[in-house]
């Protein structure tokens, strides 16, 4: 069974960086097609795919938020961190990792992390 | 980035009717749509990939369709637990981009 799990802060300061972990178990992240994705639902609002990691160590992000966003894995620990800098208000949101094989969609998500950002 | 635009934003049905999602693309995107439903509180949950493909959990009520520049998820015969927000998603090009939601509401 594959399951992920959200940790990080629950409050983050505007101008702060935000650091997400996703812990994972019943996957390889080595294993070909496999990939971790990051994706974000403000309040009331649409999904947002922020980045992806795969089995092949390439990194992919949402073109509007590439430049405040760093995505990593380490294997060792079954981990996938997800780093976000300066953060505003407007990035208040429930984060999601999430595993997808590629093509075949976003196929187990973690319950999700909620991030208010405020000062 | 492709574009999703998935109509109507909201929709008002009841038990037992046919309905009809639509996701509009702005780029071709193959045949890699996937959708989702969501229910309040929770994560989504993968419906169909692939255009037509069903998740292992998912009713054979539920149907995708579409080529090109247009896609739809149909369900059959709407069931009490169908009420849902329901998205859709491109996976053949970098930023794998999502449609805005269609919230499906009980007449």
């Amino acid at each position: 069974q594959v399951t992920l799990r959200e940790s990080g802060p629950a409050l983050v300061k505007p101008t702060q960086p935000l650091t997400l972990t996703c812990t994972f178990s019943g996957l390889s992240l080595s294993t070909r097609g496999v990939s971790v994705n990051w994706i974000r639902q403000p309040p009331g609002k649409a999904l947002e795919w922020l980045a992806l990691v795969d089995w092949d160590d390439d990194k992919f992000y949402s073109t509007s938020l590439k430049t405040r966003l760093a995505i990593s894995k380490n294997i060792s620990k079954n981990q996938v961190v997800l780093t976000m800098t300066n953060m505003d208000p407007v990035d208040t949101a429930t984060y999601y990792c999430v595993k997808g094989t590629y093509y075949d969609g976003l196929d187990v998500w973690g319950q999700g992390t909620t991030v208010t950002v405020s000062s | 980035d492709i574009q999703l635009t998935q109509s109507p934003s909201l929709m008002s049905a009841s038990v037992g009717d046919r309905v009809t999602i639509t996701c509009r693309v702005s780029q071709d995107i193959s045949n890699y749509v996937a959708w989702y439903q969501q229910k309040p509180g929770k994560a989504p949950k993968l419906l169909i990939y692939r255009v037509s493909a069903l998740h292992s959990w998912v009713p054979s009520r539920f149907s995708g369709g579409g080529s090109g520049s247009e896609f739809t998820l149909t369900i059959s015969s709407l069931q009490p637990e169908d009420f849902a927000t329901y998205y859709c998603q491109q996976l053949n090009t970098f930023p794998h981009t999502f449609g805005q939601g269609t919230k499906l509401e009980i007449k």
